[in-house]
Order: structure tokens, then C-alpha cells, then sequence
């Protein structure tokens, strides 16, 4: 058990709606990081946030947004959903962002499918 | 541009050390190398990482080469549990973690 909680751990949804993901990290890391991972993409970064502030951004469509609660619970939203955003969604934590040398720590996943 | 090349799979029997190569022949002096490991139905899991001594852990080894061109984790011992894809990633200053298509691992009993 690596400490990071992602919820729910599937979620089936229709074209066009719109979900959130939610992540709660390990106890006193401040970091969260969602990546998605399809089978022709496999694992990308999406967005990166350090104690509420945004931190990096990698390969997020505009139609999904994230945010960073204080207290450091994380939520993925995906928004006018589309067949291609079926994909498992992790999140991650580490202790900080010293840029490049972390450890994340990753939980097991939300499976989204979009029929 | 790939910053590691690993080979698309491998197999090992159970209880024997499995070598599992990674090159990295762009690498600056700066940069670390990390290794995670996805097991099926799991989100990814740290394994090791290095700069440029050999690293033990409670997991694996990691050797890296003297010009740090290349590395190669190894499990000592593997078991069934140790069926995974494994990841060699490269991470410079500022970078997040990027992941290639990794090594998966089959282990035969």
C-alpha cells in the first residue's frame, strides 16, 4: 500500500459528461501528480501541484482541470468527455518538488471508460 | 528522442537474478536515474535510483556503468510477484517523471 488514495476506482461515463477524479496523498507530502495511461500512449505526465499552487504542467487537454485543496487532496476534472479520454488516471504524491529528484509514490488508479 | 532504451521484454526463471539492461548514452552529469516497476492492474512503484555508485536496496541493485552511459537493475532472486514492466528513467534538473515503454518482465516457475 503505497499511502496515496484514489477514488473511485472505476467510474462509466457517457460522451460528452463530465467526472472528477480524486486523490488524497500520503500523510505530509505535498506534492500531488496525476498521469494518465492509455494503451497507445502509455504513461503520461498531466499536471503537477505543490501545496495548492500549480507546479508543472505536461500533456493536459483543455477540456481537464485540477486543483489542489488545503488539504492537499487533489481532484481531476475531465470534462466534455470524448471515447479517447478512456484511460486508467493514477496519482501520485512525494514529500516535495526539488525538481527531478523525487520519489512519487503512485495510487492504484481511477479506470475510466467512456461509452 | 528517447533519453533511455530498454529492451521490450524479458524472461527469467523463479529464484535465478534477472539483469535488466537500460541505456542512457545521452546522459549529463547531473542527471539520476530511476527505476519503477508497474506489476498488473497497479499503478507504478519506485524500485531504486542512482547518480553514479552502485545502489543496494531491499528490492534490487542498481549498477551503473563508470561513464554512466548505461545501468542495469537487478533482483537478486526472482519471485513470481516480480512479473512487472519495469521503467529506466533518466531525470534531469526541473524534470517530472517521464515513462517510456519499459522491460515486461515474465518470470516462469
Amino acid at each position: 500500500d503505497s499511502g496515496v488514495t484514489q477514488t473511485p476506482k472505476h467510474l462509466i461515463t457517457a460522451t460528452g459528461q463530465r467526472v472528477t477524479l480524486r486523490c488524497s496523498p500520503r500523510s505530509g507530502d505535498l506534492s500531488v501528480y496525476w498521469y494518465q495511461q492509455s494503451l497507445d500512449q502509455g504513461l503520461q505526465f498531466l499536471i503537477q501541484y505543490y501545496n495548492g499552487e500549480e507546479r508543472a504542467k505536461g500533456n493536459i487537454l483543455e477540456r481537464f482541470s485540477a486543483q489542489q485543496f488545503p488539504d492537499l487532496h487533489s481532484e481531476l476534472n475531465l470534462s466534455s468527455l470524448e471515447l479517447g479520454d478512456s484511460a486508467l488516471y493514477f496519482c501520485a504524491s512525494s514529500v516535495d518538488a526539488t525538481g527531478g529528484y523525487e520519489k512519487l509514490f503512485f495510487g492504484s488508479g481511477t479506470q475510466l471508460s467512456v461509452l | 528522442d528517447a533519453k533511455t532504451t530498454q529492451p521490450n521484454s524479458m524472461e527469467s526463471n523463479e529464484e535465478e537474478p534477472v539483469h535488466l539492461p537500460c541505456n542512457h548514452s545521452t546522459i549529463s552529469g547531473t542527471d539520476y536515474i530511476h527505476w519503477y516497476r508497474q506489476l498488473p492492474s497497479q499503478g507504478p512503484e519506485y524500485v531504486i535510483h542512482g547518480l553514479t555508485s552502485n545502489v543496494n536496496n531491499r528490492m534490487a541493485s542498481l549498477a551503473i556503468a563508470e561513464d554512466r552511459k548505461s545501468s542495469t537493475l537487478i533482483l537478486h532472486r526472482a519471485t513470481l510477484r516480480d512479473a512487472a514492466v519495469y521503467y529506466c528513467i533518466r531525470m534531469s534538473s526541473g524534470d517530472k517523471l517521464t515513462f517510456g515503454t519499459g522491460t515486461r518482465l515474465a518470470v516462469r516457475p
